[in-house]
This record gives structure tokens, sequence and C-alpha cells, in this order.
């Protein structure tokens, strides 16, 4: 069964100070993985992507296949950045049509402290 | 840009009814999706949909059903409500396979619905 770990409920860091938001995978095939963040009142929306490697809004993400691992990287955080972020892997765990539900990790809650 | 609407964004009703959630995509997607989102348990996936009058049950389909007749609207159904289905519903949908960002969900606001 595939499943999707973040290991922190909350996460507390000062402004303009490095953040990483950890997450970790189990999934036997090619996982397509992918962070989405939720601020205050608004909707969930997709962050980023590991198959377009890119970077949003200064935020980074590598997939490391070896360690099964997606971390959330920023170098500066931002008081902008409190938000609930959540982890998600699309790995075709479900038959038919090629549609995939996302598997999504319990979130891990950024603060930024002025 | 994708919009995505849910009828109601609260909703209160009490244990036994009938609860129907209603969502709604402008973009033509194929797929469209169900979670439910509960504080410490993140989202997790009720049923989904590829097409019209298809479904599929996803990791938490008790208690629930699902009702595609157009491709733009997925009904979420709750056909006898109790108080641990009080929770957050979020609709989801995605373009669809072989399509450009074919896995890339986009979300509603969600409908808090308490049941009492």
């Amino acid at each position: 069964a595939q499943r999707v770990t973040q290991p922190e409920k909350l996460l507390s860091v000062f402004k303009g100070a490095p953040v990483e938001l950890k997450c970790n995978y189990s999934y036997s095939g090619s996982p397509e993985l992918f962070w989405y963040v939720q601020y205050s009142r608004q909707r969930l929306q997709l962050l980023l992507r590991h198959i377009s490697r890119e970077s949003i809004k200064g935020f980074t993400a590598d997939l490391n296949k070896g360690e099964t691992s997606f971390h959330l990287k920023k170098p500066f955080a931002q008081e902008e950045d409190s938000a609930m972020y959540y982890c998600a892997l699309s790995g075709g765990m479900y038959s038919g049509g090629g549609a995939d539900g996302l598997t999504f990790g319990k979130g891990t809650h950024l603060i930024i402290q002025p | 840009d994708v919009k995505v609407t849910q009828s109601s964004r609260y909703l209160v009703k009490r244990t036994g009814e009938k609860v129907f959630l209603e969502c709604v995509q402008d973009m033509d997607h194929e797929n469209m999706f169900w979670y439910r989102q509960d504080p410490g348990l993140g989202l997790r996936l009720i049923y989904f949909s590829y097409d019209v009058k298809m479904k599929e049950k996803g990791d938490i389909p008790e208690g629930y059903s699902v009702s595609r007749e157009k491709k733009e609207r997925f009904s979420l159904i709750l056909e006898s409500a109790s108080t641990n289905q009080t929770s957050m519903y979020l609709c989801a949908s995605s373009p669809g396979t072989g399509l450009p960002d074919t896995d890339t969900q986009y979300f509603g606001p969600g409908t808090r619905l308490t049941v009492l």
C-alpha cells in the first residue's frame, strides 16, 4: 500500500531562517510527488510537483528515490509562508481510466515567527 | 483559471438525514474527486470518477455514494448522515490521462458539514 509520512505536525521558525518540511513515502513503483499548500481561509492549491523541477515562491523539493523522500525547502522563510503544507503521492493505486486519487500526508502546520 | 465550486460552504444536518454535496468544475476535466479533511488525519479519498457515470472507491467509501451524470458535476451523497461524518469535504478535479498537467488536482473551497 502507498503511504505518505510527514513527521512534523507543527514547525515554527523565525523569519529569515531556512525551512525544511519533511516528507517520506512508501510506494513500490515510480511515484508522482506533490506539495500542496493551504493558506488561512483559502482553498488547497498546488505548490509544486517533482516532475516539473521548478521553484515556486522560493520553495524547492527534490525527489530522492534512495531515501524515498521529497522534502520541501526554502532558504529564507517569510511570514506569508505560514500555512498548512501537505505532501501527496500519485502512483496509479486505483484501477481504470488513468485517474489517480492522491494519497496525502497528514500535513505540517508551518508558522513563521516575526 | 480552473474553477471548482461547491454548493455550500457550511451545512448543518441531523443524524439520519440524506445529504447531498455538489461540486461543479468549468474546465472540462475528465477526473473528479471527493476527499474529507480532518485535523491530524490530512485528506482522505472517498470516491473518484474518471468519466461520466463511472466511479471508483477511494480509501474510505463506507457511508458514502457518488453520482456523476454530467461531466462537469460530481455529487457526494451521505445516505444516512452520522455524527462521525462531521468534517470538511473537498472536491477536486484533474485534466485526465494523456493531457497536459494530467495529475495536478484543483480543489474547491470545501464544505464544512456538521451532523448533529
